[in-house]
């Protein structure tokens, strides 16, 4: 079955470097999604991607995020100058077509830990 | 009002219980509807979506939505320990939105 990939699972940086956290969503997929888990808390949207634009976005992903598609394949989200707040799970997500229509495939995760 | 909103739980049922997990949502997320599962320190894995008012059946797994009430509800029948995992109910508006989630543990 079709996966989203997310490298690295594990990820610890020093508080205010700058990490790359990379998916590979599925590849007939068109929408492209980013969120993140804080440590027993719940799953927070951050951005949307469609058509190499965000689409969406939230209050928490101000102008520390980014995020890119570089390729064909890859899409990243790059945190700068990270804060201890920073420390979270954060899930690639993509679908299909609209979510509402077709839900998300989530990724593994990569769990960023600033020290 | 929270957009979406789950008892936190834990919900703890017998092995071959009928468990039940209840969400209600805001106007702001009324689009269509999802269930998740999440096992802890896992990403969360799609149980099933409704979008109309009703019931909607898939294996064990029943899905119900009552929009004039803002509820909707998943019915997991002849439960298993395997079904221990936090599910979250989502809601559509603009994007997903995702409830805190419910802890249930299915006792043996």
């Amino acid at each position: 079955e079709p996966e989203v990939t997310q490298t690295p699972s594990h990820q610890v940086t020093q508080m205010g470097q700058e990490v790359i956290l990379r998916c590979v969503p599925i590849s007939n997929h068109l929408y492209f999604y980013w969120y993140r888990q804080i440590l027993g808390q719940k799953v927070e949207f951050l951005v949307s991607f469609y058509n190499n634009e965000i689409s969406e976005k939230s209050e928490i992903f101000d102008d520390q995020f980014s995020v890119e598609r570089p390729d064909g394949s890859n899409f990243t989200l790059k945190i700068r100058s990270t804060k201890l707040e920073d420390s979270a799970m954060y899930f690639c997500a993509s679908s299909e077509g609209p979510g509402r229509e077709y839900g998300y495939t989530f990724g593994s995760g990569t769990r960023l830990t600033v020290v | 009002q929270k957009e979406v909103e789950q008892n936190s739980g834990p919900l703890s049922v017998p092995e071959g219980a009928i468990a039940s997990l209840n969400c209600t949502y805001s106007d702001r997320v009324s689009q269509s509807f999802f269930w998740y599962r999440q096992y802890s320190g896992k990403s969360p894995e799609l149980i099933m979506s409704i979008y109309s008012n009703g019931d909607k059946e898939d294996g064990r797994f029943t899905a119900q939505l009552n929009k004039a009430s803002q509820y909707v509800s998943l019915l997991i029948r002849d439960s298993q320990p395997s079904d221990s995992a936090t599910y979250l109910c989502a809601a559509y508006g603009q994007n997903f939105v995702f409830g805190p989630g419910t802890r249930l543990s299915v006792l043996p």
